[in-house]
């Protein structure tokens, strides 16, 4: 049972923009702790995407981006392509549970 | 480059045991902390657990609290997970990860399959 909650599905037509909604609680993002998003692709390991609430590693196009605030966390992906097509989870630490937590998924369409 | 390369999985009995292992390279391994993700077919990314650098410290997710051990061996740059009194909803993907805890999961690993059955 997943701690943070995501819409199941997203979608969009190329080019436009769609959000992504992770919601936690005072114990995990709440709580301060940072939150974390990863792509993956069909059929491969997931990819870091956004560390840190709102940092992009090296090589991650800036048509991501991520945002924090209170218990909740969102992920944007603008000038949607048909590469993003994918699944996306975002992940924090709970201090109840005492280890990461992860987001149920959400799996985003481009049209 | 940062590789790590999972091995160990394979079709077990209910009850058996199993240990996965995961060789590091391109990063100084005993300075990360390293963890264990898992995933269902089908379904989401479920943490398993994870150890400290020096390995003094781990933690495990209550699904298999008791029935996992993590370790490290950082002479040979490897992590192992120890799976006992396996059942069936062990059955996923099981990925090994650099990072953990209130850090990001950086790396991974490309995942080994372990069927419980």
């Amino acid at each position: 049972q997943s701690v943070l909650t995501q819409p199941p599905s997203v979608s969009g037509a190329p080019g436009q923009k769609v959000t992504i909604s992770c919601t936690g609680s005072s114990s995990n993002i709440g709580a301060g702790f940072d939150v974390h998003w990863y792509q993956q692709l069909p059929g491969t390991a997931p990819k870091l995407l956004i560390f840190g609430n709102s940092n992009r590693p090296s090589g991650v196009p800036d048509r991501f981006s991520g945002s924090k605030s209170g218990t909740s966390a969102s992920l944007a992906i603008s000038g949607l392509q048909t590469e993003d097509e994918a699944d996306y989870y975002c992940q924090s630490y709970d201090s109840s549970l005492s280890g990461s937590v992860f987001g149920t998924g959400t799996k985003v369409t481009v049209l | 480059e940062v590789q790590l390369e999972e091995s160990g999985g394979g079709l077990v009995q209910p009850g058996g045991s199993l240990r996965l292992s995961c060789v590091a390279s391109g990063f100084t391994f005993r300075n990360n902390a390293m963890s264990w993700v898992r995933q269902a077919p089908g379904k989401g990314l479920e943490w398993v657990s994870v150890i400290s650098g020096i390995g003094g410290s781990s933690d495990y997710a209550d699904s298999v609290k008791g029935r996992a051990v993590i370790s490290r061996d950082n002479s040979k740059d490897t992590l192992y997970l120890q799976m006992n009194r396996l059942r069936g909803d062990d059955t996923a993907v099981y990925y090994c990860a650099k990072g953990g805890r209130w850090l990001p999961f950086d790396f991974w690993g490309q995942g080994i399959l372990v069927t419980v059955s």
